[in-house]
């Protein structure tokens, strides 16, 4: 079993949409928790990060943290066509392990006009 | 800054041959990340530097696979000889030491390896 699990998709909404995008882990000495966007051919871009558990928002963006289920999640709010990327979970202890991340495989994302 | 830079952006090569992908980290970043990417794995770590000096290669497939950095703005992957199962696109990342050790890697555009 991996270590962070994310369900491939594809996923496809169309505009206006709310989209849930979501990890689970195993590993309890996670503290980082990150979400990377990455554009077709391109290299992932750090979309947001959160530190333990808890909610953190930007624009439309939403990340919530739950240790106790060991789950993350994604939320994109008015979701547009320019949100069409894959997006993957990150994460990694508070100490230890250098900068190493641990990633999910990705959820491809396609929103539709 | 220029971003991390990786060269070829592209290549194409025959089974057996050798194949060296480069990486040129975000001067300042003391890590670097080499990560293969397929549909069927998604993103796998091969090996990390910090301040030059391997310090994971438990990611590295066999014994085919070797890389190395020799200063801190240069780092090499070489497959030698290289198979189809090869195939994928291999990311260079590099990363500063944060606070906390750091939660960022910034990547590369990645090379798109394909072995016939």
């Amino acid at each position: 079993q991996k270590e962070v699990e994310q369900d491939p998709g594809p996923l496809s909404v169309p505009e206006g949409a709310i989209v849930s995008l979501n990890c689970t882990y195993s590993n309890s000495a996670f503290q980082y928790f990150m979400w990377y966007r990455q554009y077709s051919r391109k290299g992932p871009e750090l979309l947001m990060y959160t530190y333990s558990s808890g909610n953190k928002e930007d624009g439309r963006f939403t990340a919530q943290v739950d240790k106790s289920s060991k789950y993350i999640s994604l939320f994109i709010r008015d979701s547009q066509p320019s949100d069409s990327a894959t997006y993957l979970c990150a994460m990694r202890p508070y100490t230890g392990g250098g900068n190493k991340l641990t990633f999910g495989t990705g959820t491809q994302l396609k929103v539709e006009l | 800054d220029a971003g991390v830079i990786q060269s070829p952006r592209h290549e194409v090569t025959e089974m057996g041959q050798e194949v060296t992908l480069r990486c040129k980290p975000i001067s300042g970043h003391d890590y670097l990340f080499w990560y293969r990417q397929t549909m069927m794995r998604g993103l796998e770590l091969l090996i990390y530097f910090n301040n030059n000096v391997p310090i994971d290669d438990s990611g590295m497939p066999e014994d085919r696979f070797s890389a190395k950095m020799p200063n801190a703005s240069f780092s090499t992957l070489k497959i030698q000889p290289s198979e189809p199962r090869d195939s994928a696109v291999y990311f260079c990342a590099s990363s500063p030491t944060g606070l906390a050790g750091g939660y960022e890697q910034y990547f590369g555009p990645g090379t798109r390896l394909t072995v016939t």
